[in-house]
């Protein structure tokens, strides 16, 4: 069973730094089983794709975002970290980590499993 | 960039068939899925490459894709579907639609 659990700061101040977590059971990151993205959503608003990294540390982001993220895995950890830099309240959001079953390069990507998600606010 | 043009309702009565569409330039060359989304909730994969159920998906959702639209259809619409759907597709980026709040009314 896949399970995924996203951590980090609930609030955030403008210019910091978000840093979160994304612990994940049931398959790999270190073998062929897929991939890990990172999704965000603000309040009423719709679903926004981040990055996403694969066992073989493929990794790819957003090119509206790209300057801003860094996703990483630490496989002894089963976690995949996402920071995002120079925080602005715009940024908002319900953000969700999430497993990719497909690959990129084949063009089959979509995410089958979801975490619960994590409201980070960013405010002064 | 990639755009996925969704509209942003749809309603539907009880029994009946929901059709939501999702356009993009040649979306037909590319594989698409569908999320149903309802309020305080993560989002749920309910159509992925096209037209392939996942398990424990009920059998009344589809998919279809062709050309320039990517089509989620819901035969036999129940209340428990009124939710928000997004679709999804690859182009060198993850890509979602706008969102469409789907009403059984």
């Amino acid at each position: 069973q896949i399970t995924l659990k996203e951590s980090g700061p609930t609030l955030v101040k403008p210019t910091q730094t978000l840093t979160l977590t994304c612990t994940v059971s049931g398959f790999s990151l270190s073998t062929n089983e897929g991939g890990v993205g990172w999704i965000r959503q603000p309040p009423g608003k719709a679903l926004e794709w981040l990055a996403l990294i694969y066992w073989d540390d493929d990794k790819r982001y957003s090119p509206s975002l790209k300057s801003r993220l860094t996703i990483t895995k630490d496989t002894s950890k089963n976690q995949v970290v996402l920071t995002m830099t120079n925080m602005d309240p715009v940024d908002t959001a319900t953000y969700y980590c999430a497993h990719s079953p497909g690959m990129a390069a084949a063009g089959t990507v979509d995410f089958d499993y979801w975490g619960q998600g994590t409201l980070v606010t960013v405010s002064s | 960039s990639y755009e996925l043009i969704q509209p942003p309702s749809v309603s539907v009565s009880p029994g009946q068939t929901a059709s939501i569409t999702c356009s993009g330039d040649k979306l037909g060359y590319k594989y698409a899925c569908w999320y149903q989304q309802k309020p305080g909730q993560s989002p749920v994969l309910v159509i992925y490459q096209d037209n392939k159920r996942p398990s424990g998906i009920p059998e009344r959702f589809s998919g279809s894709n062709s050309g320039n639209t990517a089509t989620l259809t819901i035969s036999g619409t129940q209340a428990m579907d009124e939710a928000d759907y997004y679709c999804q597709a690859w182009d060198r980026s993850v890509v979602f639609g706008g969102g469409t709040k789907l009403t059984v009314l």
